[in-house]
């Protein structure tokens, strides 16, 4: 199984902080690469599919890069709608995997 | 607008069988997607159970292929998850989803706890 290691597993930002998030997988998967938000309670929302495409609707203030193993999530300016906890998933090859998540919180 | 909207018991007892059902709504059952099924523990991150392909191919996670099936039903446009002999480490929300061929799951079911408890 390809394994996909976030980092940090949290953080504590501001209000119109620039946040970035890193993925790492245990092999290369070239783009194949998806982020997605959860919020307390609520179904995960895809956000960026092949490392950097933006889903339909989702604002450009997300923005996703890299290619092989290595992989980041950038806010470019949080707002209050984006604390939330944020997973990584590659889907170059079954079993699909998840990264454990990262949690941004309010500072 | 595309909807997948899960349905099925909130609680199993240990040893039975989970069996959930996913509608979908919006958009062909038989188009060219990988329609799936993720879970959730209480407090704990996401983990892929298993999908079926428009062409009825499943694929499963090797932690769980022993004891799931999933099936599609083109006529009812809906597809279903059994996950058989439940103990209490499969208490979850789960969750399904669409992901077209090639791609990354888009769409996501609103979620359903289902409790593993006698």
């Amino acid at each position: 199984d390809i394994q996909m290691t976030q980092s940090p597993s949290s953080l504590s930002a501001s209000v119109g902080d620039r946040v970035t998030i890193t993925c790492r997988a245990s092999q290369g998967i070239s783009h194949y690469l998806a982020w997605f938000q959860q919020k307390p309670g609520k179904a995960p929302k895809s956000l960026i599919y092949a490392a950097s495409s933006l889903q339909s609707g989702v604002p450009s203030k997300f923005s996703g890069s890299g290619s092989g193993t290595d992989f980041t999530l950038t806010i470019s300016s949080l707002q209050p709608e984006d604390f939330a906890t944020y997973y990584c998933q590659q889907y170059i090859t079954y079993p699909l995997t998840f990264g454990g998540g990262t949690k941004v919180e309010i500072k | 607008q595309v909807q997948l909207q899960e349905s099925g018991p909130g609680l199993v007892k240990p040893s039975e069988t989970l069996s959930l059902t996913c509608a979908v709504s919006g958009d062909s059952i038989s188009s060219t997607y990988y329609w799936g099924w993720i879970r959730q523990p209480p407090g704990k991150g996401l983990e892929w159970i298993g999908s079926i392909y428009h062409s009825g191919s499943t694929y499963f996670n090797p932690s769980l292929r022993s004891r799931v099936t999933v099936s599609l039903d083109t006529s009812k446009s809906q597809f279903s998850l059994s996950l058989r002999s439940v103990t209490a480490a499969d208490t979850a929300v789960y969750y399904c989803t669409r992901r077209p061929s090639g791609y990354a799951i888009d769409y996501w079911g609103q979620g359903t706890l289902v409790t593993v408890s006698s």
